[in-house]
């Protein structure tokens, strides 16, 4: 079955590390999302690609890094200048038509 | 950042009863699309609107594309335990934009 798998399901990092979040797609979807979640909230956008090799700064970008050097494959870095890391991150991959979403990983600074 | 105003926030009901969201915009937008949210887990597709005026279902469900392409509303109808979760909007133009979700509990 097509899909988008992210890993891990849940991480937990120290303050100052960089970390980085898996997101893999066999959907052959263009385009790439990763969004942010914090309790309570909508889905705020980080960072998106359309295509390989091309990424764009969603909304909250600021300490946050992407590579796209894969279409199926689009992980973010939660760098150390990233103040408040501690949220769910979900990686989407979309047609015309619609998005589809992993299940999402939990990250939590200790 | 850009976001929806998705109403209510949360709604407390009864099984059987029907329930019904809505979300607003001071943008257009070509595409409606509403997503359920159970804890742990990424959204899921429920509805795709893609031109305004447009009703469709989905058993249960029901949403429409409003006729200024600003709005949109989700029915559930004789809702379940199993409904309960976070029911979130979204509009696209260039890009998809979330409404702040409206949280449902389904009481037996």
């Amino acid at each position: 079955d097509g899909g988008i798998t992210q890993s891990p399901k849940y991480l937990f990092r120290k303050e100052g590390q960089n970390v980085t979040l898996s997101c893999e797609q066999n959907l052959n979807h263009d385009a790439m999302y990763w969004y942010r979640q914090d309790p309570g909230q909508g889905l705020r956008l980080i960072y998106y690609s359309q295509i390989v090799n091309d990424f764009q700064k969603g909304d909250i970008a600021e300490g946050y890094s992407v590579s796209r050097e894969k279409k199926e494959s689009f992980p973010l870095t939660v760098t150390s200048a990233q103040k408040n890391p501690t949220a769910f991150y979900l990686c989407a991959s979309s047609t015309a038509y619609g998005y589809t979403f992993g299940s999402g990983t939990r990250l939590t600074v200790v | 950042g850009q976001q929806l105003n998705q109403s209510p926030q949360s709604m407390f009901i009864q099984e059987g009863e029907d329930v019904s969201m809505n979300c607003t915009s001071s943008s257009i937008f070509n595409t409606w699309l509403w997503y359920k949210q159970e804890p742990g887990e990424g959204p899921v597709l429920l509805i795709a609107l893609y031109k305004a005026g447009e009703l469709t279902s989905n058993g249960r469900l029901t949403a429409q594309f409003g006729i200024t392409r600003k709005d949109s509303f989700l029915n559930i109808s004789a809702s379940i335990p199993s409904d309960v979760g976070i029911y979130f909007c979204a509009g696209r133009f260039q890009k998809l934009v979330f409404g702040t979700g409206t949280r449902l509990l389904v009481s037996p």
